[in-house]
């Protein structure tokens, strides 16, 4: 079974902070992905990488940036978090070609 | 651009009816794929289905049960004699043959199954 593990389930964070989303598979896929999810508006893709070291924007990329060292770790950034940042955020990964995206169990952000 | 939409946000039914939750897209491309998430309270998206554009035979797995009609750009999911642990956020997504695998998700429908 395909496992994606997340950090941290639930992460209080101030205004300003530069904060760390951090995402491990253990699957060997090439594929891995970031969302944020808000109500009304399911899922919205703000990175994903193809390989170790690239990366492409999303939909939603402005106030986030991605780190992928290793292939098995893609790490989100919020270099200065704002409240508007309040959110579910949602890691995948996947196999190449069109196989399902595997998801974590997600980390609630909370800006204050 | 794609585009998913899932009209009903939230749908309540009680325990051992049927239940239909509607997925209609929009894209340009000609061949791309569809799929179905379930997240259950604890967050997890679980993979359910995927479909590519050019097989539009209707899938049947248990109660779960997948109309997919090009003609009206729709993919949509019936539960047969739900269950309370059908309750769930289900999501709807798309991707496009030149999309590198990513998806484009709708905006989720609610589903409540009281027993």
């Amino acid at each position: 079974d395909v496992k994606v593990t997340q950090s941290s389930r639930y992460l209080v964070k101030r205004t300003g902070e530069k904060v760390f989303l951090e995402c491990v598979q253990d699957m060997d896929h090439e594929n891995m992905f970031w969302y944020r999810q808000d109500p009304g508006l399911g899922l919205r893709l703000i990175y994903f990488s193809y390989d170790v070291k690239m990366k492409e924007k999303g939909d939603i990329p402005e106030g986030y940036s991605v780190s992928r060292e290793k292939k098995e770790r893609f790490s989100l950034i919020l270099e200065s978090a704002s409240t508007n940042q309040t959110s579910m955020y949602l890691c995948a990964s996947s196999g190449g070609g069109w196989q399902p995206q595997h998801f974590g169990d997600g980390t609630r952000l909370s800006i204050l | 651009a794609q585009k998913v939409t899932q009209a009903q946000t939230e749908i309540s039914v009680v325990e051992k009816e049927d239940v239909t939750l509607d997925c209609v897209y929009e894209t340009r491309d000609t061949t791309y794929y569809l799929f179905w998430y379930k997240q259950p309270p604890s967050g997890e998206l679980v993979f359910l289905i995927r479909r590519n554009s050019f097989d539009e035979q209707n899938e049947i797995s248990g109660r779960y049960s997948w109309n997919f009609q090009k003609s009206t750009s729709s993919f949509n999911f019936t539960i047969t004699a739900s269950q309370v642990v059908d309750s769930a956020v289900y999501f709807c997504a798309l991707t496009p043959n030149n999309a590198g695998n990513m998806l484009t998700f709708g905006g989720g429908t609610r589903l409540m199954v009281k027993p």
